[in-house]
């Protein structure tokens, strides 16, 4: 298995553009997240999904778009970046909680750095 | 605002010592807490995780003590080794929809050899 995948691995961006970061899981996980990391503030969440067809907001969703048309991919869209969203993103992903501590994991992808000028 | 708070944000331990991070939360609701290592330039990945209804919970040289009525939670390294030296982030779940986590700011350890 090749887990939680994300490409590019790099990009630069300058303000206005739109882009696409891809993420892809091949452990049939129901449950798909992105984060976005910056220094000194953890991990925040943007949007996520707990299903094909069900996406819904997380913490910090204003510029971002998503959607999850199959169980494998979540895809992230900027619509008109800007400086401020130069940061770190992260997919994970994970089974629906079961009850089990081990079927909570939440697996993440080796991210994508995004520099906006 | 931070729900999660995690100190110190960096930790200098010497190789064969001890090292502890500290984490305090303010929603009750909260019911999984699990703790994070990541690597320069590589995704987090779990460390170690617990329950509210556990004190502690150990593996191999990492231990979680959870204290609920005082809404704080620690990772403690012993045996602290240079392979050790990551960021690592404490989280805490408020609602198992979605599996949303909510990190703390993380601690960068480094263990010198």
């Amino acid at each position: 298995n090749a887990g939680v995948t994300q490409t590019p691995k790099f990009q630069v961006l300058k303000t206005g553009q739109s882009m696409t970061l891809q993420c892809a899981q091949d452990m049939n996980h129901e449950y798909m997240s992105w984060y976005r990391q910056d220094p000194g503030m953890g991990l925040r969440l943007i949007h996520y999904s707990v299903g094909a067809g069900i996406t819904d907001q997380g913490e910090v969703p204003n510029g971002y778009n998503v959607s999850r048309s199959t169980t494998e991919d979540f895809p992230l869209r900027l619509l008109s970046a800007a400086p401020s969203q130069t940061s770190v993103y992260f997919c994970a992903s994970s089974y629906a909680p079961t009850g089990s501590l081990a079927g909570e994991t939440q697996y993440f992808g080796p991210g994508t750095r995004l520099l906006v000028l | 605002q931070q729900q999660v708070k995690q100190s110190p944000q960096s930790l200098i331990v010497q190789k064969g010592g001890i090292s502890i991070i500290n984490c305090a939360y303010e929603n009750t609701a909260f019911d999984y807490f699990p703790w994070y290592q990541q690597f320069p330039g590589k995704g987090p990945a779990l460390l170690i995780a617990i329950r509210p209804d556990v004190s502690e919970k150990k593996e191999g040289r990492f231990t979680i003590s959870f204290n609920k009525s005082a809404k704080q939670f620690s990772l403690h390294i012993m045996d602290s080794q240079p392979g050790d030296s990551a960021t690592y982030f404490c989280a805490a779940r408020g609602e198992a929809a979605g599996n949303k986590l909510t990190f703390g700011g993380g601690t960068r350890v480094l263990v010198k050899p």
